[in-house]
């Protein structure tokens, strides 16, 4: 089976940095991604990372460990309009086809 | 505007009405999904059609009847629901290949009540 790991909840302030961390199990790994979701909205695609290391797009990066089944989602420079909730995926392809499978989000919460 | 579009945006049913939620890509994928979402719980994926093809039916009470007449829409038939699948259903479209660039698209979802 899949599970998903992620904090509930964290709290930052303005301009510092924050790090959101995902563990995961999973039998057929076939990459991971991070998704921002505000309240009452659709998630939107933040990042996709399927090989170890580091992938930087602006503010955000992500880094993945597929030896330990982990992942980290980096805000810098954080804004007030960064505060939602952070929902880390795995995409599984045990079954043939790919799923998306979705951890339970960690809300965040800037504060000036 | 995300290239997934969802109708109708709220729903209020009773439990012995029958209704359809629709989606509609705008993007040329080739696979579409439901999911539900309910507070303080997981995005529950629910069914995965793969070029049309229903792939994945995750233990979904059959109250809930998905149907894809096409790679472009997607709907999913509500009847006898309880109050307990009152929750947000989203839908979502990907090209189901393994690369960059093959992430999920969301539809805006459909809040549905059930009375």
């Amino acid at each position: 089976g899949q599970n998903i790991d992620q904090p509930t909840e964290m709290t930052a302030t303005e301009g510092a940095i924050v790090q959101i961390n995902c563990t995961y199990q999973t039998s057929g790994f076939n990459g991971l991604f991070w998704y921002q979701q505000h309240a009452g909205e659709a998630p939107t695609f933040l990042s996709y990372n399927v090989l170890d290391g580091l992938e930087e797009k602006g503010r955000f990066s992500s880094f993945l460990s597929r030896s330990k089944g982990y992942s980290y989602l980096l805000l810098k420079e954080l804004q007030m309009k960064d505060s939602a909730s952070y929902l880390c995926a795995v995409r599984d392809l045990s079954g043939g086809y790919n799923k998306l499978i979705f951890g339970a989000g960690t809300r965040l919460a800037v504060h000036p | 505007e995300t290239g997934v579009t969802q109708t109708p945006r709220h729903l209020v049913m009773g439990m012995t009405n029958k209704k359809s939620l629709k989606c509609e890509q705008h993007l040329g994928h080739n696979a579409m999904y439901w999911y539900k979402q309910s507070a303080k719980k997981p995005l529950e994926l629910m069914f995965v059609y793969s070029l049309e093809e229903r792939v994945e039916n995750n233990s979904v009470p059959s109250r809930f009847s998905p149907e894809c007449p096409n790679s472009s829409h997607l709907f999913l038939h509500l009847h006898t629901l309880q109050p307990e699948d009152s929750a947000l259903y989203l839908c979502a479209s990907s090209q189901d290949e393994d690369r960059a660039g093959t992430e999920a698209f969301f539809g805006q979802g459909t809040r549905l009540t059930v009375v």
